[in-house]
């Protein structure tokens, strides 16, 4: 099965509205991390979030490594942060790897 | 700060054919990967270097090989190109192992 589980698919909403991005684990792992994805096809790295909560400006991502779980959550949603949002987990293997399993993507549109 | 190249952006060739794409990096990161995006999936890892001179294969390393000419680049090759490979290619780069990766914008492959 999918190591990396993200939802929603997808999701639209409305210029103001919050949204919560969840991406769950089946594996123990070491560290995760969230990209977002411009259309054109760019990563951009939003947060390396080993374990707990981080801040960056409307954006708050929380990992509990324990529980295999994390969450992005997005505040105010503008037009501008439509596009794919992608999690990744770095698996706790033992090996030195560094490697990192994705999800597919949420695909978040937001309408004015 | 820093940046990742890719290049080139967009590749075509042809079914059979040898291509290689190139990614340098100025962060200089010791490790270095190059991820598969195929429309719809999660990335996929293909080749990993955790430091110049080194080379480990990912879970898509068939078809391809890889080279790590000096610590900031790191090229890769697909050894005879198919339909199915369509897909956008990432490379991306880390200070090492168990550290935040940053992506380059992407070659994008269509095979003829």
């Amino acid at each position: 099965g999918q190591q990396v589980q993200q939802s929603p698919a997808s999701l639209v909403l409305q210029e103001g509205e919050n949204a919560e991005l969840q991406c769950n684990f089946s594996t123990s792992l070491n560290s995760m991390q969230w990209f977002y994805q411009r259309p054109e096809g760019s990563l951009v790295s939003l947060f390396y979030n080993p374990s707990g909560t981080k801040q960056s400006g409307r954006l708050t991502s929380t990992t509990v490594i324990k529980e295999r779980r994390s969450s992005l959550h997005i505040s105010s949603s503008q037009i501008t942060d439509s596009g794919t949002y992608l999690c990744a987990m770095e698996r706790n293997t033992g090996a030195n790897t560094g490697k990192l399993t994705f999800g597919h993507g949420t695909i978040l549109r937001v309408h004015p | 700060g820093g940046i990742i190249t890719q290049t080139p952006k967009f590749l075509i060739g042809q079914e059979g054919q040898k291509l290689t794409l190139k990614c340098q990096q100025n962060f200089n990161h010791d490790t270095m990967y190059w991820y598969r995006q195929d429309s719809g999936k999660g990335l996929r890892l293909i080749y990993y270097s955790i430091t110049e001179n080194d080379l480990q294969k990912g879970d898509l390393s068939e078809g391809y090989d890889a080279s790590r000419e000096k610590k900031s680049s790191f090229s890769l090759t697909v050894t005879s190109a198919q339909k199915n490979e369509m897909a956008v290619f990432l490379c991306a780069s880390s200070i090492g192992v168990y550290a935040e990766q940053f992506f380059g914008p992407g070659t994008r492959l269509t095979v003829l």
